[in-house]
């Protein structure tokens, strides 16, 4: 079964700098897709980035990019000039693409804390 | 656009009782899912409807059954309540259910919270 480990349970940065969340993965899968999700206090979550394992090149989305590392399973997503609208709880997902997983599995989060 | 929307956000019910949560999936979307969001957890996916069946289903008993609606929409029903069911309920929604829509993006609503006393 696959598994997401999330070992950060919350960072802090202050406001325009910049702060690396991390995240990794356990899976048999070679084709799947990762995810980076915030859940603002409004408790909706939103789409922040998405990664395709079978392209190397890493994912960018404006201030928000990624380090994909398939082979040590590991999915890191940088945040650059933090912004204070950027607290929030941080979520990484994973989803299969085999016949019988598609749901997301998602790690346990990451607390964002934004010092002005 | 109307995105995910769900209701109630917030009820209260008593052990041993049922609860019906809805939702209504963004427009033009034909999947939905539910997922249970435990305080200080990451959610955890309970069953998938797609063409008013259920496509996949997690690790929860069957007190937690469900519904989807010729119009997409759809219903998570959970009977015998226990105080552990107290949770953030959350509704996703896609286009398409199976691996070859597995990277189309899927959107939530804000959940539904249910206390259970």
């Amino acid at each position: 079964a696959q598994t997401v480990t999330q070992s950060q349970p919350e960072m802090s940065v202050q406001e325009a700098e910049t702060v690396t969340l991390s995240c990794t993965y356990d899976t048999s899968e070679s084709d799947y897709y990762l995810f980076w999700y915030k859940q603002p206090p409004s408790r909706q979550m939103i789409l922040v980035i998405r990664q395709e394992a079978y392209k190397q090149q890493n994912a960018t989305e404006n201030r928000f990019s990624v380090n994909f590392q398939k082979a040590a399973k590991s999915f890191s997503l940088k945040i650059s000039d933090s912004q204070l609208g950027d607290a929030a709880m941080y979520f990484c997902a994973y989803r299969g693409r085999t016949d019988s997983n598609y749901q997301l599995i998602w790690g346990a989060g990451t607390k964002l804390i934004i010092k002005p | 656009d109307a995105g995910v929307t769900q209701s109630p956000t917030h009820l209260i019910k008593t052990r041993g009782q049922q609860v019906t949560l809805r939702c209504s999936p963004k427009s033009g979307h034909d999947t939905v899912s539910w997922y249970q969001q435990a305080l200080g957890q990451g959610p955890q996916f309970i069953f998938q409807y797609y063409e008013e069946e259920e496509r996949q289903r997690g690790n929860f008993p069957d007190r937690f059954s469900g519904h989807q609606f010729p119009n997409y929409s759809s219903e998570l029903n959970v009977n015998a309540l226990l105080l552990g069911d107290s949770a953030l309920y959350l509704c996703a929604s896609s286009s398409g259910w199976d691996r070859t829509y597995s990277g189309n993006t899927i959107y939530f609503g804000e959940g539904s919270w249910l206390t259970v006393v």
